[in-house]
Formats: C-alpha cells, structure tokens, sequence
C-alpha cells in the first residue's frame, strides 16, 4: 500500500504570497495532521482534522488554514507569506488515535 | 521553555561506538514516542513506551521511559553509519484527536 504522499516536494515562493500544500493519507486512514518543521528543531502541530472536522489547532496564526476532503485528503494553506513561515510542513495520517505515519513532506521557501 | 528537552542537541561519532541520548521534562506523561527522521523524509515511529521503568530494545537500540514518567533515554550500541539521522521524542495529547509535541531533536552523525 502506498504511503502518505504530499505535494509538492519543494515550493519557493515570495513574501506576500499565498500557498497550498496537498497531502492524501493512507488508504482507510480518515485522520490528516499537519505539522510545520524549521530547520533545526522538532516539527510543530498545527492542525489536525477528522472525518472533515477539525479536531485541533496549533499556536499558529490565522493566516494558516486547512480542510479535508470527503475523500480524506487534505490542504494546507498559508496566506501573506513571511520569511519565518520556510520550513518543512509534514502531513500524517492515522486511524483514529492510533499511530500516526508521516509522509515526505513539503520544503516551502520563502524569498 | 520548551515542553520536552533533548540532549545533545548534536552527536558525531565513529561506528562501533556507543551512545545514549536523552528527553527531558518536568511533566508527567501517559506514553512517549521515539521518531527517526533522515533527510528528506518524515519521522517515522521507533518505538512507544508507557509504563514508568519500562525497556524496550530493538536491535542495537534500548529504550528506557523514566520510573517517574517524566524522561527517556535511547541507547545505541555498536552504531553504524545507518543510525544517521534526526531522533526525535514526542508525546501524544489527546485533548483534541493525538496532536504530538515534539521535543527539539537529536542530530546524530555516525562515521565509518
């Protein structure tokens, strides 16, 4: 079975800019969580959504947003892009509240 | 202050040594979780520990959760140069679904 897959791999973009990073959970996996990782340090939880509701939020400002699809998978945005938001931004999925699985991740700079 | 302490923060050594990194914390936890991450990819699970004295090991590797439920260890032994990466502790909260704080890491390099 594949595991989480998150696009894209490597995104730059400007300050001011908007983005949207993808992720699709494992297959049967109906919880998504998003974590953002800068370099150096451990990841961040930022949100976390089950069957489409979210479940929890991070310290994270509200130019952060997110949502699930009916199909299970999930969209991460950030608007008005700033220089501290470059980072790894992490997705797993999980079963309920079993173990999570991380995908790959998505590496955003921002110039 | 950050909820989970990870010493040291960077760890170079040459293979067959053996090593012990630790998690930290003034709080008491229900479980902790030990992640490897390499580079260019996410963590992925070790190993969850949740009664207070516990060990568990895998292959080279022993974990141990504190009798107090506040501090882990893990230790390598006779590392390799595949034991390269980022350890990470992590405890799970579920107040709201199983957000995970993560400690700040681990940065492991093994030598050949």
């Amino acid at each position: 079975d594949a595991g989480v897959t998150q696009s894209p791999t490597h995104l730059i973009k400007t300050r001011g800019q908007h983005v949207t990073l993808r992720c699709s959970p494992i297959s049967g996996h109906k919880s998504v969580s998003w974590y953002q990782q800068v370099l150096g340090q451990g990841p961040q939880f930022i949100f976390q959504y089950y069957e489409k509701e979210e479940r929890g939020r991070g310290n994270f400002p509200d130019r952060f947003s997110a949502r699930q699809f009916p199909n299970y998978s999930s969209e991460l945005n950030v608007n008005a892009l700033l220089l501290g938001d470059s980072a790894l931004y992490l997705c797993a999925s999980s079963s309920s509240l079993e173990t999570q699985y991380f995908g790959p991740g998505t590496r955003l700079l921002v110039l | 202050t950050q909820l989970l302490e990870q010493s040291p923060q960077f760890l170079s050594i040459q293979e067959g040594e053996n090593l012990t990194v630790y998690c930290n914390s003034s709080s008491v936890f229900s479980s902790l979780q030990w992640y490897r991450q390499e580079p260019g990819e996410g963590p992925v699970l070790l190993v969850t520990v949740v009664t207070g004295g516990e060990v568990k090991k895998l292959k080279r590797l022993t974990f141990q959760f504190g009798d107090a439920r506040k501090d882990s260890s893990l230790h390598i032994t006779a590392a390799q140069p595949g034991d390269t990466g980022l350890y990470l502790c992590a405890v799970p909260s579920y107040n709201a679904g199983n957000m995970l704080t993560f400690g700040g890491g681990t940065r492991l390099m093994v030598k050949p």
